[in-house]
């Protein structure tokens, strides 16, 4: 239990344009998924609590309208990178907390982004 | 926000040999989570500790929610070449805001030698 997917695993696109990540917890719900960013040799940054019927929060320093978030249902949440800039280059990573509590979370396997 | 403090930054031990690493907080955590994230892929859930004191193993993995709530420790015993990667701890603390959202440490890069 407690699968979480991502969609797509890569995807290079040209500056400028718009990118759309999906997260999917599998076998549960999730009213609340998060979303990080890693660089390379780092550790997880988070970007964003999302929230299911609600607005997402953004951590100090995250621009919210370059990283839209939406969380629709129960199991999906997706992150838009907007206007993508070489700079937005990434692993981009979700989670969601599992059904075991005591604030587990379990990660997608992560979606790389080149801008180009 | 809360740091977590983990440590070391990097380990090249032989097959075989037992591995520890722990996380420290200045302030108090009421959950601790380990991690292992491999090139390319998302963090897998290894352990998780919900009580100061609590011990629990998962195979050649052994790790201790400290009796002060303020640091963990994860230990590999017996090494072989897949437990290769970054291993990362991770902790919720009480007044950390919402539930579920959780502090990283900056993870230990793992290499074993055949």
């Amino acid at each position: 239990g407690a699968v979480v997917s991502q969609h797509p695993s890569r995807v290079i696109c040209k500056s400028g344009t718009s990118v759309k990540i999906e997260c999917r917890s599998l076998d549960f719900q999730a009213t609340t998924m998060f979303w990080y960013r890693q660089f390379p040799k780092k550790s997880l940054m988070l970007m964003a609590t999302s929230n299911e019927g609600s607005k997402a929060t953004y951590e100090q320093g995250v621009e919210k309208d370059k990283f839209l978030i939406n969380h629709a249902s129960l199991t999906l949440s997706t992150l838009t990178v907007t206007s993508a800039h070489p700079e937005d280059s990434s692993f981009y990573i979700c989670s969601a907390p599992g059904l075991a509590g005591g604030n587990t979370q379990y990660f997608g396997p992560g979606t790389r982004l080149t801008v180009l | 926000g809360q740091q977590l403090n983990q440590s070391p930054q990097s380990m090249f031990i032989q097959e075989g040999e037992d591995v520890s690493m722990n996380c420290t907080s200045s302030s108090i955590f009421n959950t601790w989570l380990w991690y292992k994230q491999d090139p390319g892929e998302g963090p897998v859930l290894l352990i998780a500790l919900y009580k100061a004191g609590e011990l629990t193993s998962n195979g050649r993995l052994t790790a201790q929610f400290g009796i002060t709530r303020k640091d963990s420790f994860l230990n590999i015993s017996a090494s072989i070449p897949s437990d290769v990667g970054i291993y990362f701890c991770a902790g919720h603390y009480p007044s950390g805001g919402s539930n579920y959202k959780l502090t990283f440490g900056k993870g230990t890069l793992l290499t074993v030698n055949p």
